[in-house]
This record gives C-alpha cells, sequence and structure tokens, in this order.
C-alpha cells in the first residue's frame, strides 16, 4: 500500500536555526515525491520535487531509497518560513498529515 | 491566467441536498483532481481526470460524481449530501507526465447540517 508518514505535528524553531521536516513513504515501485506548502492565507502550492533536485527558498530536499525517506531541510529558518508543510507521493498525491512548521524570532 | 478557480468559497447544505462545487482552470492542463481536507486526515482524493471524457475514482469517491467534458472544467456532484461530507474541498490541476506540479485552487469550504 502506498503511505506517506509525517511524524511530527508541529515543529517549532528559533530564526536561524537549522529545520528539518521528516517524511517518510511507503511505495513498492519509483515513487514521485513532493513537498506542498500552505502559508495562511494562501494556496497550497508546490515547493520541492525530488525531480528537479533543486532548491527553493533555501529548502532542499533529497530522495533516500534506502530509508524511504524525504526529508525537508533547511539550514537557517526564516520566520516567513512559517506554513503548513505536506509531503506527498505519486500523481495521484498521497498526502501526509503535514507538518506545521513554526519559525519564532 | 486565472489559474485554478474554485465556485463557490463556501456552502452550507441540509443532508440530503444535491449540488454542485465547480473547478475550472485555464492552463489547458490534461490532469484534473479533487480533494477532501479533514482534520487529522489530511487531503484524500475523491476523483481524478486525465482528459476530457476520462474520469476515475480515488481514494473516497462514494458520495461524489464526477465528469469532465471539456478540458477546462471538472465539477464535482454531491447527489445526497451527508453530515460525513462537511469538509474542504481542494480542485488542482496539472500538465501530464511524471514529476509535474499540481496547482490547487482556493478551496471550498462545506459544511451539511
Amino acid at each position: 500500500a502506498q503511505r506517506v508518514t509525517q511524524p511530527e505535528k508541529l515543529l517549532s524553531v528559533f530564526k536561524g536555526a537549522p529545520v528539518e521536516l521528516k517524511c517518510n513513504y511507503s511505495y513498492s515501485g519509483s515513487p514521485e515525491l513532493f513537498w506542498y506548502v500552505q502559508y495562511s492565507r494562501q494556496r497550497l502550492q508546490l515547493l520541492l520535487r525530488h525531480i528537479s533536485r533543486e532548491s527553493i527558498k533555501g529548502f532542499t530536499a533529497d530522495l533516500n531509497k534506502g530509508e524511504t525517506s524525504f526529508h525537508l531541510k533547511k539550514p537557517f529558518a526564516q520566520e516567513e518560513d512559517s506554513a503548513m508543510y505536506y509531503c506527498a507521493l505519486n500523481r495521484k498525491l498521497i498526502w501526509g498529515l503535514g507538518t506545521s512548521l513554526a519559525v519564532n524570532p | 491566467n486565472a489559474g485554478v478557480t474554485q465556485t463557490p468559497k463556501f456552502q452550507v447544505l441540509k443532508t440530503g441536498q444535491s449540488m454542485t462545487l465547480q473547478c475550472a482552470q485555464d492552463m489547458n492542463h490534461e490532469y484534473m483532481s479533487w480533494y477532501r481536507q479533514d482534520p487529522g486526515m489530511g487531503l484524500r482524493l475523491i476523483h481524478y481526470s486525465v482528459g476530457a471524457g476520462i474520469t476515475d475514482q480515488g481514494e473516497v469517491p462514494n458520495g461524489y460524481n464526477v465528469s469532465r467534458s471539456t478540458t477546462e472544467d471538472f465539477p464535482l456532484r454531491l447527489l445526497s449530501a451527508a453530515p460525513s461530507q462537511t469538509s474542504v474541498y481542494f480542485c488542482a490541476s496539472s500538465y501530464s507526465g511524471i514529476g509535474n506540479e499540481q496547482f490547487f485552487g482556493p478551496g471550498t469550504r462545506l459544511t451539511v447540517l
């Protein structure tokens, strides 16, 4: 079965601290993985996808097939990073439950 | 471009009523989908479409119908509303192919009394 697990409901860090939002997946085939973000009063939008191997707003995520993980990382969190972050799997977007990131001044 | 639009933004229904949630996109995307978002459940796929005239069920299709007569529009019909259908509904669209970004609408908040 396809499944995405985001173990932290809430992650609170101070500005300038490193942040890592965890995502683990279960899928027997070759996965497509995404991170979507929802800022307050805004639409869900794509942040990263593993196929692009890009860095967006300082965030990176590496697909680790051995550990079946796609953790989202940023070395220095900013207050504007406060948002809800969702990890999603494949075209039909099997979603994790999301992690609310709060970056405190 | 307007992107993905949804109407209405809010709706209150009584149990047993029917209604249609509208979704439209102006990006010529082949793929469109409907999700519902519930507290503690995340987003779940209701129905999706890979092109005009082609639809398929997602994870939670019961109680909902869809059709895709044009590339632009993908309405979601609630046949006989139930309180369990109280949720926030999101429509999304994307190009076909691996790894393509899905663009989301602003959502419709539905309450069924």
